[in-house]
């Protein structure tokens, strides 16, 4: 069973930082690309960044370009988000996803429960 | 960057009745890499269709996906009591990978 666990959200001041991290366990994550999606309360989803499988490619949302990173260790099978540099519009609910495929084309298939981070004062 | 537009903004209905959903794309969706998704309060959201018209693994009959290009179309032939949610359309072709805004299908 593929299963997809986040932690590390939390409530944190403009201007802070957090990591995320995405356990992984029931697929070879090492074959996947995974992706981050967030959901801001009571809104739509947004894509916000995307990983291949073996870490050498990464691409990200315009409004968090240059202040989110996405990394994965494929020995831990981690994924993980640093958010540097956080605003209150970046406050969600951050989902790690992995596709149906391991193909760069797929929709989102697997979804974990979500991490709530809060960006307040 | 593709926007998708859904309409209606809130359905509606009553159980058995069928719901209809809209899903435009401000430019063509390449290969039809269009895909639908159900969420309820609290819940991730959940693949329904994919490829404009392919159902996901278990998801029953009643659900239904059409169209190409620019215009898209989720069916539900016969709401059940768990089909009452938010059903989102979404763009996988083209970087960056958006969504539509959303349909409430709300019990009538």
């Amino acid at each position: 069973e593929v299963k997809l666990v986040e932690s590390g959200g939390d409530l944190v001041q403009p201007g802070g930082s957090l990591r995320l991290s995405c356990a992984a366990s029931g697929f070879t994550f090492s074959s996947y690309w995974m992706y981050w999606v967030r959901q801001a309360p009571g809104k739509g989803l947004v894509w916000v960044s995307r990983v291949n499988s073996d870490g050498s490619f990464t691409s990200y949302a315009d409004s968090v370009r240059g202040r989110f990173t996405i990394s994965r260790d494929n020995a831990k099978n981690m994924l993980y988000l640093q958010m540097n540099s956080l605003r209150a519009e970046d406050t969600a609910v951050y989902y790690c996803v992995r596709g149906v495929t391991m193909a760069t084309i797929t929709p989102f298939y697997h979804w974990g429960q979500g991490s709530l981070v809060t960006v307040s004062s | 960057e593709i926007v998708l537009t859904q309409s209606p903004g809130t359905l509606s209905l009553s159980p058995g009745e069928r719901a209809t959903l809209s899903c435009r794309a401000s430019q063509s969706v390449g290969s039809n890499y269009l895909a639908w998704y159900q969420q309820k309060p609290g819940q991730a959201p959940r693949l329904l269709i994919y490829g404009a018209s392919s159902r996901a693994t278990d998801i029953p009959d009643r659900f239904s996906g059409s169209g190409s290009g620019t215009d898209f179309t989720l069916t539900i032939s016969r709401l059940e009591p768990e089909d009452f949610a938010v059903y989102y359309c979404q763009q996988y072709g083209s970087s960056p990978w958006t969504f539509g805004q959303g349909t409430k299908v709300e019990i009538k």
